[in-house]
C-alpha cells in the first residue's frame, strides 16, 4: 500500500541556517510527489511538485526538493531559512489515481 | 481567482445539532475533496467528487456525515447529529487534475 513517512515530528533551525525536511514514500513505481506548507490557521499551500524528469525541482518561497529513487526519498531543502518559514510542512504522494496520501507533517520552528 | 472559499471559518455548536459546512471550489476545477484535520489523526480524506459525482466516500466516518455537490461551484458537508469528537478543522480542496490540490482556509468546528 502507498504510504508517506516524515520521520521528524518537529525541527528547530536558526534563522539564516539551511533546512532539510525528510520524506520517504512507499510504492513500487515512482509516484507523483508534493510538498505543501501550512501556516497557523491556514489551509495547505502547494510548495512544489515532482512528476518526472529532472530530479531536482524548484518551488515557491525559495524551496527545492530532490527526488532520489534509490532511497525512495523526496527531501525538501532551503539554503537560508527566514522566520516566516515557521509552519508545518507536509509531504504527499499520488500514484496516478485519485487519492493523495499525506505524511503526518513536520513542524518547523525558527529561532532568532 | 479568489481561491477555494469555505464558510463559515469558525463554527461552535452543541452536541446533537446539525452542522453544514460550505465550499466553493476554484472555477474550472473538476475535482473537489473534503478533508478533516485533527492533532490525533492528522489529515484525513473524507470524500471526493469528480464532475459533481461522489467517487470515493470511504473516508466518511459514519452515517452522520453526508456530502453533496449540486453543481460545479458548490459543495456541502453536513454532520447530523454532531458530537464532540467531530471537533476538528475541515478543509475543502479542489483540483483540475486530481494531483495538485488547492486548499481552502478551513472551517474550525467545535462541538460542545
Amino acid at each position: 500500500a502507498q504510504s508517506v513517512t516524515q520521520p521528524d515530528i518537529h525541527i528547530t533551525v536558526s534563522e539564516g541556517a539551511s533546512l532539510e525536511l525528510r520524506c520517504n514514500y512507499s510504492y513500487g513505481a515512482t509516484p507523483y510527489l508534493f510538498w505543501y506548507v501550512q501556516s497557523p490557521g491556514q489551509g495547505l499551500q502547494l510548495l512544489l511538485k515532482y512528476f518526472s524528469g529532472d530530479t531536482l525541482v524548484q518551488g515557491i518561497k525559495g524551496f527545492e526538493a530532490e527526488f532520489k529513487r534509490s532511497q525512495s526519498s523526496f527531501n525538501l531543502r532551503k539554503p537560508s531559512v527566514h522566520w516566516s518559514d515557521a509552519a508545518e510542512y507536509f509531504c504527499a504522494s499520488n500514484t496516478g489515481g485519485f487519492k493523495t496520501i499525506f505524511g503526518a507533517g513536520t513542524r518547523l520552528f525558527v529561532k532568532a | 481567482d479568489a481561491g477555494v472559499i469555505q464558510s463559515p471559518r469558525h463554527e461552535v455548536t452543541e452536541m446533537g445539532q446539525e452542522v453544514t459546512l460550505r465550499c466553493k471550489p476554484i472555477s474550472g476545477h473538476d475535482y473537489l475533496f473534503w478533508y478533516r484535520q485533527t492533532m490525533m489523526r492528522g489529515l484525513e480524506l473524507l470524500i471526493y467528487f469528480n464532475n459533481n459525482v461522489p467517487i470515493d466516500d470511504s473516508g466518511m466516518p459514519e452515517d452522520r456525515f453526508s456530502a453533496k455537490m449540486p453543481n460545479a461551484s458548490f459543495s456541502t458537508l453536513k454532520i447530523q447529529p454532531s458530537e464532540p469528537r467531530d471537533s476538528a478543522v475541515y478543509f475543502c480542496a479542489s483540483s483540475f487534475t486530481s494531483y495538485e490540490q488547492y486548499f481552502g482556509p478551513g472551517t474550525r468546528l467545535t462541538v460542545t
